[in-house]
């Protein structure tokens, strides 16, 4: 079975500052690999996401993503935040071929201080 | 199209009586999916549809809990006789299958979710 580990529970960042949120999996098999926000009482909302192809993905409001096999990361980054990045993240799993349901982390809450 | 809709977005009741969520997929989506989520967590996997069709369960789901999507459209998720360790976000998701070309890569849009709390 597949697995997904965020390290960090809170991550606080400066306004205007780069932030990466960390992303490890562990799979025997080939993964999808996908990051979702979620704001306070609302739904998860897609990021972006990894099928195939180029290792550096890019997702909505500025975010992007590196897939590394060797290192089983999928790590997420922004060169600039805003207040508005304030929210949950959770990185998420699919394997190849399988019944396609994701597989989630516990989260990381990214808090941006004015 | 709306998304995906939830219907309540919050319930309170009392333990022991029974609940029971309606989600309404993205209306071309042939698949729907629950999640729970609890506090400080991530969302698990509880069941999926195809259509109608039930095809998985996790092991998460108890006697108590069941789920249907009768017409293929619309899904319900009940659960009997609550417990507090129910209280808990219960998630609805849809996709359509084969949506990026390849087989498992499927790409949920998730609804705005239906809070329990049990007393």
């Amino acid at each position: 079975a597949q697995s997904v580990t965020q390290l960090d529970s809170q991550v606080p960042v400066f306004e205007e500052a780069p932030v990466e949120l960390r992303c490890n999996y562990s799979s025997s098999v080939s993964v999808y690999l996908f990051w979702y926000v979620q704001y306070p009482n609302q739904g998860l909302q897609l990021l972006l996401k990894y099928l195939s192809g180029s290792t550096l993905v890019k997702g909505i409001n500025g975010f992007e993503a590196e897939f590394n096999k060797s290192q089983t990361s999928f790590h997420l980054r922004k060169p600039s935040v805003h207040i508005s990045d304030t929210a949950e993240y959770f990185c998420a799993v699919s394997v190849w071929y399988g019944n396609e349901k994701l597989t989630f982390g516990t989260g990381t809450r990214l808090t941006i201080i004015p | 199209d709306t998304g995906v809709s939830q219907n309540p977005r919050h319930k309170i009741t009392k333990r022991g009586q029974n609940v029971t969520f309606r989600c309404d997929p993205i209306s071309e989506h042939n698949r729907l999916y629950w999640y729970r989520q609890t506090l400080g967590q991530g969302p698990e996997f509880l069941t999926y549809f195809q259509n109608e069709a039930q095809l998985e369960k996790s092991r998460l789901l108890s006697d108590r809990f069941s789920a249907e999507r009768p017409k293929g459209s619309f899904s319900t998720l009940e659960i009997q006789r609550t417990e507090q360790g129910d209280s808990a976000m219960y998630l609805c998701a849809s996709s359509l299958r084969g949506t990026s070309g390849v087989s498992g890569a499927n790409v949920l849009t998730f609804g705005a979710g239906s809070r329990l709390t049990v007393l």
